[in-house]
């Protein structure tokens, strides 16, 4: 299976500034994810992306932005940090080549906004 | 569109003892079921799956979950836990022939000495 890799694995950041999450999987996987990850809600859907420049919103897509210039990679951009997005990041993709429709994520980023 | 509900936020139990952690579904059209496991500071990772074919699923560790399709379940057990056990658990769908998982709130599982 691809490798997927997230960095940075930990961050700290203020609010108002732009923060980037990177997303990096090996394989040219179509399919990627981004979900955040907050206690009493698992895991909530920001963006995803179906191929290169092709990108859609989640269930809780404001206040980020994705793109999406190759297959590799899917970077998360939050354009004005706020103390509400303070939460764990995990970025996935979908292996279909085996059309099991299994998602693989990285082991995620932790953000916090002071 | 779809929904998953799991009952238990959290389930101590004692090492060796059995165990059930429940997840219902609710979907207008056909869909495949997921148990990913989540060990501390890691992503999740597939448990076990349930795409067709029989309704009983096993993973390589010893877990097994049910799929009822009257009762739009899929509780995931084990006979005796072991203190490695200690995870959490998210229950998932996805549609069949559609791309995005839906996932429950996840169930945390202590397992005690």
């Amino acid at each position: 299976d691809a490798e997927i890799t997230q960095s940075p694995r930990h961050k700290i950041t203020e609010t108002g500034r732009q923060v980037t999450l990177a997303c990096h999987q090996t394989w040219n996987h179509n399919n990627m994810f981004w979900y955040r990850q907050d206690l009493g809600h698992g895991l909530r859907l920001i963006h995803y992306s179906y191929g290169v420049q092709d990108t859609n919103k989640g269930e809780v897509s404001d206040g980020y932005s994705v793109s999406r210039s190759n297959t590799e990679d899917l970077p998360l951009t939050l354009e004005s940090a706020a103390s509400s997005q303070t939460s764990v990041y995990f970025c996935a993709y979908l292996n279909m080549r085996r059309r099991t429709v299994i998602q693989y994520f990285g082991a995620g980023t932790r953000l916090s906004v002071l | 569109a779809q929904s998953v509900t799991q009952l238990d936020s959290q389930v101590p139990v004692f090492e060796e003892a059995p165990v059930e952690l429940r997840c219902n579904y609710s979907s207008s059209v056909s869909v495949y079921l997921f148990w990913y496991v989540q060990y501390p500071n890691q992503g999740l990772q597939l448990l076990l799956k349930y795409l067709s074919g029989s309704t009983l699923v096993e993973s390589i560790n010893g877990f097994e979950a049910e799929f009822n399709k009257s009762q739009t379940s899929f509780h995931l057990r084990k006979p005796s836990v072991h203190i490695s056990d200690t995870a959490e658990y998210f229950c998932a769908v996805s549609p069949t022939g559609g791309f995005k998982t839906i996932f429950g709130a996840g169930t945390r599982l202590f397992v005690k000495a």
